[in-house]
């Protein structure tokens, strides 16, 4: 069964402290991992996809890498307007085309 | 380019009626797929359709639920009997085939008094 954990739950910086989410997981040949954005009462919006260990993706402050147990999303001199939950998914090579999810990770940037 | 669209964004339902949720895809994408996320969960997968074919609903409880995405309109959520447990945000991505990302839409938030 596929699996993806998150850390930390929740992580509190202050404006421009730099700082990386982990994703792990456990996967039967992995056909993309996916991080997505989050806010309150809205939908995921769709981040990065990569593919194959050693890829990175980056837009903004925001930058994704990965390797064969776990990706990170690195957040650089980040702002306000970056609090949101980040979500990382995967979907596995069994067959099946749904995504599989982490739980999240709560960030919280302040001024 | 509108994005993936739900409604009802609200609904409430007592318990023993049915909820119908509706899910109508960006444009030119074909591939529909259904979420639920619980409070203090993670989204969680429940189907997938293609127009007029259901292609994996390995998700889906087995009783009470049901799934459809006709050649016309939109992909409804079909939810019999709503018992309290069924409260959750059930969200609908879809992509323009396979193996690509999903664009979710904003939800529909059923709530089961």
């Amino acid at each position: 069964e596929d699996q993806v954990t998150q850390s930390p739950e929740a992580l509190r910086l202050q404006e421009g402290e730099s700082s990386s989410l982990n994703c792990s997981y456990t996967v039967s040949g992995l056909r993309g991992l996916f991080w997505y954005r989050q806010d309150p009462g809205k939908g995921p919006e769709f981040l990065f996809t990569l593919y194959s260990a050693g890829e990175e993706k980056e837009k903004e402050r925001l930058k994704a890498t990965l390797t064969k147990k776990e990706s990170f999303l690195h957040i650089t001199a980040p702002k306000p307007e970056d609090s949101a939950t980040y979500l990382c998914a995967v979907r596995s090579g069994g067959g099946a085309d749904g995504l599989t999810f982490g739980k999240g990770t709560h960030l919280i940037i302040q001024p | 380019n509108a994005g993936v669209m739900q409604n009802p964004r609200h609904l409430v339902r007592r318990r023993g009626q049915e909820a119908r949720l509706r899910c109508s895809p960006m444009k030119g994408h074909s591939h529909v797929y259904w979420y639920r996320q619980l409070p203090e969960e993670g989204l969680k997968f429940m189907v997938y359709l293609q127009k007029e074919n259901i292609i994996d609903e390995s998700g889906m409880p087995k009783e009470r639920f049901s799934a459809e995405f006709p050649k016309e309109g939109p992909s409804i959520l079909r939810i019999q009997q709503v018992v309290r447990g069924d409260s959750a945000a059930y969200f609908c991505a879809s992509s323009p085939g396979t193996g690509g990302e999903q664009y979710f839409g904003p939800g529909t938030r059923l709530t089961v008094t």
